[in-house]
């Protein structure tokens, strides 16, 4: 894989479902794995940074894993809110940093 | 506020003219990076300068071209534009030992060319 590849590339839940979602990235040259939230009209804001082959981490319903062998991330929501309803991208760090497209998320009420 | 700051939020100009966004990376940043966003398209990475010189180079177009300062902020000069140019142009910056933080973000100059 030569670029961050992000799916699906939408997705619409009920309130109160949970979710995840994937990221693809080189595994060579790997240095780490960042997810940002971006709601629109605003810049993207930083949730993980991961670095190590089975890194996972946690921030209140949403937490992230990492395989760094198989150059995969995933991204959990546990009982989506409306709130939540934003882009996650993905970006991995190897020589330089790059984006995937993002997911977009819509969590109806 | 990020800390990160773009100028002009907004820019309305005509094909073939030349603009020049300006970024202002969070206190104590050495690194600025420009990414391009546009249509239905992810953040694309045009260029990153590291405590005034470049350090890495994305698909940025020959017509674009950036530089960073002594005082650390950063111009991307966008000239002969087209229409397909008109994006919302992100600029983020990071430094080494902040790094595993993540990029620190402004919030864009939406670039419209009509």
């Amino acid at each position: 894989i030569l670029n961050v590849e992000q799916s699906p590339q939408s997705l619409h839940v009920q309130e109160g479902d949970s979710t995840n979602f994937t990221c693809s990235f080189p595994s060579s040259n790997f240095y780490a794995l960042h997810w940002y939230r971006w709601e629109t009209a605003k810049s993207p804001e930083a949730l993980f940074v991961m670095t190590l082959n089975g890194d996972e981490k946690k921030k209140g319903r949403i937490s992230a894993t990492l395989n760094t062998k198989e150059g995969y991330s995933y991204l959990y929501i546990k009982g989506s809110q409306p709130e939540d309803s934003a882009t996650y991208l993905c970006a991995s760090n190897n020589n330089d940093m790059r984006f995937g497209a993002g997911t977009r998320l819509t969590v109806k009420p | 506020d990020s800390g990160v700051t773009q100028t002009p939020k907004h820019l309305i100009t005509a094909t073939g003219q030349r603009v020049t966004l300006r970024c202002s990376p969070r206190s104590g940043d050495l690194s600025v990076y420009w990414y391009q966003q546009s249509l239905d398209q992810g953040l694309q990475f045009l260029i990153q300068y590291y405590n005034g010189e470049e350090r890495a180079k994305g698909n940025i177009l020959e017509r674009f071209s950036a530089q960073q300062f002594p005082d650390l902020h950063s111009e991307l000069n966008l000239s002969s534009l087209e229409l397909g140019d008109s994006a919302l142009y992100f600029c983020a910056s990071s430094s080494p030992g902040r790094q595993l933080y993540g990029y620190t973000f402004g919030s864009g100059t939406r670039l419209t060319v009509v």
